[in-house]
């Protein structure tokens, strides 16, 4: 039961583009919204969080935008680097739970 | 501080083998997870902590045991291994409920 969808599956950007990616959820209930970087070999690591009092939060070149009625939320990323190559997961929880929901996570590569 | 410690790295097992995953955290965190990542999958929480002397079953624990054997330590235990337990296991802990959620390296596990 996949209860946060993610996409795309993989993403190829040129360096200084726009990546984005994308995530819906059907619980009501979810009320944290957290996005992990995972690189190769590595566990994956908080990048950016957000709760669902605000539409927007931006930390540097990263940006989540929030869309409570549509149930979705990205995660943008300006001016992209080669650095930036990664797989890129979205979660969510809600208040009643300690648990996070992973989506299946999206595969960014930036070519210089 | 060492953080998040997982050992082994990197095992392979015969169906029907057991072993033990050890994971660790220097954080005196209160809140210890551990996780299987398939590719398409994402990741998917196998077992929680909430605290020392508490375990709660996640999404998928059928055919995993686990021990909060201090604040410190949470193994997973693998009675019989299937090769459908071939996966990477990665151990993760938290200061509290919502808090964010700190990863190992993985355990890199094969079952033949």
């Amino acid at each position: 039961q996949q209860q946060v969808k993610q996409s795309p599956q993989s993403l190829i950007v040129q360096k200084g583009g726009i990546s984005i990616i994308n995530c819906a959820y059907e619980n009501t209930a979810f009320d944290y919204f957290p996005w992990y970087q995972q690189f190769p070999g590595k566990g994956p690591a908080l990048l950016i969080a957000i709760r669902p009092d605000v539409s927007e939060k931006k930390e540097g070149r990263f940006t989540i935008s929030f869309n409570k009625s549509a149930k979705q939320f990205s995660l943008h990323i300006m001016d992209s680097q080669p650095g930036d190559s990664a797989t890129y997961f979205c979660a969510a929880s809600n208040i009643n739970t300690d648990k996070l929901i992973f989506g299946t996570g999206t595969r960014l590569q930036v070519f210089p | 501080n060492a953080g998040v410690t997982q050992t082994p790295k990197f095992q392979v097992l015969k169906t029907g083998q057991s072993m033990t995953l050890q994971c660790a955290q220097d954080m005196n965190h209160n809140s210890m997870y551990w996780y299987r990542q398939d590719p398409g999958m994402g990741l998917r929480l196998i077992y929680y902590s909430a605290s020392e002397g508490t375990t709660d079953k996640g999404e998928v624990p059928n055919g995993y045991n686990v021990s909060r054997l201090n604040k410190r330590e949470f193994s997973l235990r693998l009675e019989s291994a299937a090769p459908s337990q071939t996966s990477v296991y990665f151990c993760a802990s938290s200061e509290d409920r919502k808090d964010t959620q700190y990863f190992g390296p993985g355990t890199r596990l094969t079952v033949l």
